[in-house]
């Protein structure tokens, strides 16, 4: 059974930067194939893919938002970080983590919970 | 402004189909496959369908995809309160090298 669970800070000032943990069970990014990444949500919006990282260390990320993310993986943690930084209010949004294959199919089939994070002084 | 486009909303009777439709273009689901998610009120999105029409383990055959062109299309039949939820295409756009969404889909079952 494969959960990924987000964690990080509810509330962020603008301007600073925003450190988001995903940590998942049941797959590893050690094992060929795997990919976890992050998808968001600003309130009553739709999806917007982020950034991807995969097993082999292949870093993909959304070319509107590449030179504000970073994403890295701890394999022996199964944990995947993303940082984003600059936040403005607008970038207010639900944060999910999803797991996707590095080959076909190309859907993301697991998603976390998802973690609301808020970007207000 | 969302690449890909879907109705607002739709809505149909208990027990009726109801179509979602997903309008793009030759560099996105022209030439790439499509996934559709389900969002419940409050909770995180699912998979519902992948390469336009295949159901991952556990989705009902009430739920089917398809896709013509540089369109997709999710059915639903026997339509359940249940059914009651976000419903959002998705696909790899080609030449933005960007995963791509549609603005998602409202489906109130009255």
């Amino acid at each position: 059974q494969i959960t990924l669970k987000e964690s990080g800070p509810t509330l962020v000032k603008p301007t600073q930067t925003v450190t988001l943990t995903c940590t998942f069970s049941g797959l590893s990014l050690s094992t060929s194939g795997v990919g976890v990444g992050w998808i968001r949500q600003p309130p009553r919006k739709a999806l917007e893919w982020l950034a991807l990282i995969y097993w082999n260390d292949d870093k993909r990320y959304s070319p509107s938002l590449k030179s504000r993310l970073t994403i890295t993986k701890d394999t022996s943690k199964n944990q995947v970080v993303l940082t984003m930084t600059n936040m403005d209010p607008v970038d207010t949004a639900t944060f999910y983590c999803v797991h996707r294959r590095y080959w076909p199919p190309y859907s993301f089939d697991y998603w976390g919970q998802g973690t609301l994070v808020t970007v207000s002084s | 402004q969302s690449v890909l486009t879907q109705p607002p909303s739709v809505s149909a009777a208990p027990g009726q189909k109801v179509t979602i439709s997903c309008s793009g273009s030759s560099s996105n689901i022209g030439n790439n496959y499509v996934s559709w998610y389900q969002q419940l009120p409050g909770t995180a999105p699912k998979l519902l369908i992948y390469d336009n029409n295949k159901r991952p383990s556990g989705i009902p055959d009430r739920f089917s995809g398809s896709k013509s062109g540089t369109s997709a299309t999710l059915g639903i039949t026997g339509l359940q309160t249940g059914d009651e939820a976000d419903y959002y295409c998705g696909t790899w756009d080609s030449s933005l090298s960007d995963v791509v969404f549609g603005g998602g889909t409202k489906l109130t079952v009255l």
